[in-house]
C-alpha cells in the first residue's frame, strides 16, 4: 500500500483564489511528521509547513495551512490567496516515527503540479 | 545564514561511469540526507548520516555509497552508471527543528 497518496496529478486555479491539495497517508506509528514541499522547475525543494501527529492544532504558515485530519490520515494542505509564483510541483512526505537523528528518512507523494492561471 | 549546497548542478556521465555527488549543510546541522528523484515521481530515500555514521538506507544496490567527513558534508558515489540512474540527486540537512531543508540538487545525465 501507498504510504502517502496525493489523488490530483495536476490542477489549475485562478489567482486569488484558495487551492487545496489532498494528501492521505497511512501508517501505523502513533508517533510521525508530515510535511509539505514546494518544488519550481529550478528543482529544488522548498519546505513549505509541517504537522506532528501529536500537534493539537492545525500548521499555518503565512498563506499556507494544513488541514490535518488524524482519523481520516490525511493532511491537506490549503493555499490561500494564490500567487503566480505559487505554480509548481507540491509534494507531501511523511516521517514514520520519533525524529532521533537517524530517523528522520521521509517518504514523498507523487506530487501534484499546481497552475495558477492569472 | 547559507542553505544547504551541493555541487555539481549538472553532470553528465556514460554508462559505466563512477559518479561522486557533493553536499555541504546547513551550518550547524549534522545530519545529512540523500534522494534520488527520477523524471515525474516524488524523490526516493537513499541513505541518512549523522555524526559520520549510517543511519539509514534505502532500497537502492550497492552501487550506491556515502559518506560523512568530519565537517559534516557529505559525499554520494555511484559506481557503474546505468541509464536509469539519470535523476535529480537532492542532500537534505536536517537540524534540531526535525525539518529536512534541501540543496538545489545536482542533474545527472547517464548516457
Amino acid at each position: 500500500a501507498q504510504k502517502i497518496t496525493q489523488t490530483q496529478p495536476g490542477m489549475f486555479v485562478q489567482e486569488k483564489e484558495a487551492v487545496t491539495l489532498d494528501c492521505t497517508y497511512d501508517t501505523s506509528d502513533p508517533s510521525y511528521g508530515l510535511f509539505w514541499y514546494k518544488q519550481p522547475s529550478s528543482g529544488e525543494m522548498i519546505f513549505l509547513i509541517y504537522q506532528g501527529s501529536y500537534d493539537q492544532q492545525n500548521a499555518t504558515e503565512g498563506r499556507y495551512s494544513l488541514n490535518f485530519q488524524k482519523a481520516r490520515k490525511s493532511a491537506n494542505l490549503v493555499i490561500s490567496a494564490s500567487q503566480l509564483g505559487d505554480s509548481a510541483m507540491y509534494f507531501c512526505a511523511m516521517r514514520e516515527g520519533r525524529s532521533n537523528f537517524g530517523n528522520e528518512k521521509l517518504t514523498f507523494g507523487t506530487g501534484t503540479r499546481l497552475t495558477i492561471i492569472p | 545564514d547559507a542553505g544547504v549546497t551541493q555541487s555539481p548542478t549538472h553532470l553528465i556521465k556514460t554508462r559505466g561511469q563512477h559518479v561522486t555527488l557533493r553536499c555541504s549543510p546547513i551550518s550547524g546541522h549534522k545530519s545529512v540526507s540523500w534522494y534520488q528523484q527520477v523524471l515525474g515521481q516524488g524523490p526516493q530515500f537513499i541513505f541518512q548520516y549523522y555524526e559520520k555514521e549510517e543511519r539509514g538506507r534505502g532500497n537502492f544496490p550497492d552501487r550506491f555509497s556515502a559518506r560523512q567527513f568530519p565537517n559534516y558534508s557529505s559525499e554520494l558515489n555511484v559506481n557503474a552508471l546505468l541509464l536509469g540512474d539519470s535523476a535529480l540527486y537532492l542532500c537534505a540537512s536536517v537540524g534540531w527543528t526535525d525539518t529536512q531543508y534541501f540543496g538545489p540538487g545536482t542533474r545527472l545525465t547517464v548516457l
